[in-house]
């Protein structure tokens, strides 16, 4: 079963708004990182954050992470038409068989 | 420098079946490793190879197995094709490993269960 649940499933807004996604897990981590992937492609690696910070920032990415909630989200400020893509949390854990578990991901439409 | 290549892009196999996929990494990359992606499970690991070696395996049964070359190179194998092996199945290279460093993907093989 996956760890992470990104909520919204899908997201549509308006070319220049900010979108966010948030992302639960279930159990502790070592690091959560988020992952980008266009339709029929491979995954682009956007951000790693670990589990003793709590926010972090690339460009117009911003991800805070909340452990005490177990839950991120990701925030792309001044969203682009290029930025329509499906956003996936992946959590590294701590202990069991799969150490990268991934959620069910964001659908992310922007549009022009 | 090249990026992660899967070949090949597409595959139709037929029940019952075996397949192999293959992976070259970055350069200089270690660690390769796969993952099942389907609308309805969403993306699964299924093992990870650092430096020739299994590290991690995740839950499948044993038809997918895997291996690398000294070149770093990865091979996934599937014996008994089902149909619910029908994916996109992506693979992964990274410098210290999936605890360690981000992932570079390919675009990943689309295989088709028939």
């Amino acid at each position: 079963s996956q760890q992470g649940e990104e909520d919204p499933q899908a997201l549509s807004i308006q070319e220049g708004e900010n979108a966010t996604m948030n992302c639960s897990y279930k159990t502790s981590i070592n690091n959560l990182q988020w992952y980008r992937q266009n339709s029929g492609r491979g995954l682009v690696h956007l951000i790693l954050i670990r589990s003793n910070e709590r926010e972090k920032h690339s460009g117009r990415l911003r991800v805070t992470l909340d452990t005490s909630k177990k839950s991120s989200s990701l925030l792309i400020t001044a969203s682009r038409a290029a930025d329509t893509a499906s956003y996936f949390c992946a959590t590294l854990r701590n202990s069991g068989n799969t150490p990268l578990v991934f959620g069910k991901g964001t659908r992310l439409s922007v549009i022009a | 420098k090249a990026g992660v290549t899967q070949t090949p892009r597409y595959l139709i196999k037929t029940r019952g079946q075996q397949v192999t996929l293959s992976c070259s990494p970055i350069s200089g990359h270690r660690s390769v490793s796969w993952y099942q992606q389907t609308p309805g499970q969403g993306l699964q690991f299924l093992f990870e190879y650092f430096s020739e070696t299994q590290r991690n395996k995740g839950n499948f049964p044993g038809r997918f197995s895997g291996r690398q070359f000294s070149n770093s190179r990865s091979e996934m194998n599937v014996s008994t094709l089902e149909l619910g092996d029908s994916a996109l199945y992506l693979c992964a290279s990274s410098t210290d490993g999936v605890y360690n460093s981000p992932l570079h993907f390919g675009n990943g093989t689309r295989l088709t269960v028939t």
